[in-house]
């Protein structure tokens, strides 16, 4: 079983939909978690950190559960910039390590 | 602004080559880190270095080396390129809470 899953999609949308996102993580033991965003032959870069009491940032909205070992992110309102693939990363306590899941593509349509 | 370059974007070699993947940070973390990207597997962590001179082994270390001889220098080796090392190659910095990617380097080895 992998560490970190989500769904690769794609999640074709039309303009102004929302759309929702999991992420699964197998260690109980984790400790951070995160939501990067990287778009087509780009670097990944930092949407969001997730924190126990969940966070929003404008039209993002993230989410953990520790019980189901699951994140989500929210994106309400799609816009055509939102195209991109949303990479889950977790890490955990005392080491340095992000383990990164394979992403879920996200494909915002006119 | 932080800022992690990566000396190619675009790099071709041959089998049996030595290659070296150079990156620069300019933010003063201690952290470094050496990834490799290919589809359907995500991110994969091949080193990372925690401080000048010291380096622990990811999850995909055989066939590469490295070298942090100055804080802001993060050098990945290829001791003998292989056909199966084309891939992405990302360079990240950072710290606990937040990593920072270079543009990346496609490696080609033919």
């Amino acid at each position: 079983r992998k560490e970190v899953e989500q769904d690769p999609g794609p999640f074709n949308v039309p303009e102004g939909a929302t759309v929702a996102f999991n992420c699964t993580y197998s260690n109980s033991a984790s400790q951070s978690f995160f939501w990067y965003r990287q778009d087509c032959r780009k670097e990944p870069k930092l949407l969001m950190s997730v924190y126990s009491s969940g966070n929003e940032d404008g039209r993002f909205t993230a989410q953990l559960n520790r019980a189901s070992q699951y994140i989500s992110l929210l994106i309400r309102d799609s816009k055509l910039s939102d195209s991109a693939t949303y990479l889950c990363v977790v890490t955990t306590s005392g080491t340095y390590k992000y383990i990164f899941g394979t992403g879920t593509r996200l494909k915002v349509l006119a | 602004d932080v800022k992690v370059t990566q000396s190619s974007r675009y790099l071709v070699k041959r089998t049996g080559e030595k290659v070296f993947l150079e990156c620069v940070q300019d933010m003063d973390h201690e952290n470094m880190f050496w990834y490799r990207q290919d589809p359907g597997l995500g991110l994969r962590l091949i080193y990372f270095s925690y401080d000048v001179k010291m380096k622990e082994k990811g999850d995909i270390p055989e066939g590469y080396s490295v070298s942090r001889e100055k804080k802001e220098r993060f050098s990945l080796i290829l001791e003998s390129a292989s056909t199966n090392q084309t891939s992405m190659y990302l360079c990240a910095s950072g710290r606990v809470y937040e990593q920072y990617f270079g543009p990346g380097t496609r490696l080609t080895v033919t």
